[in-house]
């Protein structure tokens, strides 16, 4: 139980498109996903926290109309970067929490790479 | 400020060589402490959450303890496949469920 996945696991762009990055709980419900970007031997830096049926919380620093997120259902959440630019390129991984009970646990997708030329 | 720091930054083990990976938090009240593991291009796999200090947690060849300023995850006997970056969380009782994670360590076990 407590699958995460991603969508797509690599994606390469020009600079200058948009890249949209699905992130979809499998067998359990998320009111509440979050989005990390991770540099090479970095730690995980959190992004936003994204709500289902609200606007994200941005963590300071992060533009929010670079970094679009949609939580549009109880299991699926997307980011979409906007006109990417290769500073943008970096691991994108997203975390879901299970709700009710006593569980804190995030539990996290397998990543997205993306790579802008 | 809330801070969470880990050590060793990097670890080589021989296999079978036993250790303690260190997590110290300073945080404003915890709600929990979460460690993980990550493999090179891959997201982060839960291992252990504790709450309280005294708790301990054990899977396998890893145990996590905690005390009201730091955790340990002890390898015991490790193998070449435990080799991989353990990550720490915490998270916080104000405010929403969000994690600050630790920087890793890296930990790589020879054979």
């Amino acid at each position: 139980g407590a699958v995460v996945s991603q969508h797509p696991s690599r994606v390469i762009c020009k600079s200058g498109t948009s890249v949209k990055i699905e992130c979809r709980s499998l067998d359990f419900q998320a009111t509440t996903m979050f989005w990390y970007r991770q540099f090479p031997k970095q730690s995980l830096m959190l992004m936003a926290t994204s709500n289902e049926g609200s606007k994200a919380t941005y963590e300071q620093g992060v533009e929010k109309d670079k970094f679009l997120i949609n939580h549009a259902s109880l299991t699926l959440s997307t980011l979409t970067v906007t006109s990417a630019h290769p500073e943008d390129s970096s691991f994108y991984i997203c975390s879901a929490r299970v709700e009710g009970g006593p569980i804190n646990e995030q539990f996290f997708g397998p990543g997205t790479r993306l790579t802008v030329l | 400020e809330d801070q969470v720091t880990q050590s060793p930054e990097a670890l080589r083990l021989q296999e079978g060589e036993s250790s303690s990976l260190n997590c110290s938090y300073t945080v404003s009240g915890l709600r929990g402490l979460f460690w993980y593991r990550q493999d090179p291009g891959k997201g982060p796999e839960f291992l252990f959450t504790l709450y309280s200090a005294g708790e301990e947690k054990e899977k396998e060849r890893l145990k996590a303890t905690l005390t009201k300023k730091e955790s340990f995850l002890h390898i015991t006997a490790p193998k070449p496949e435990d080799s991989a970056t353990y990550l720490c969380a915490v998270q916080l009782t104000s405010g929403t469920y969000k994690y600050i994670f630790g920087t890793g360590t890296r930990l790589k076990v020879l054979a």
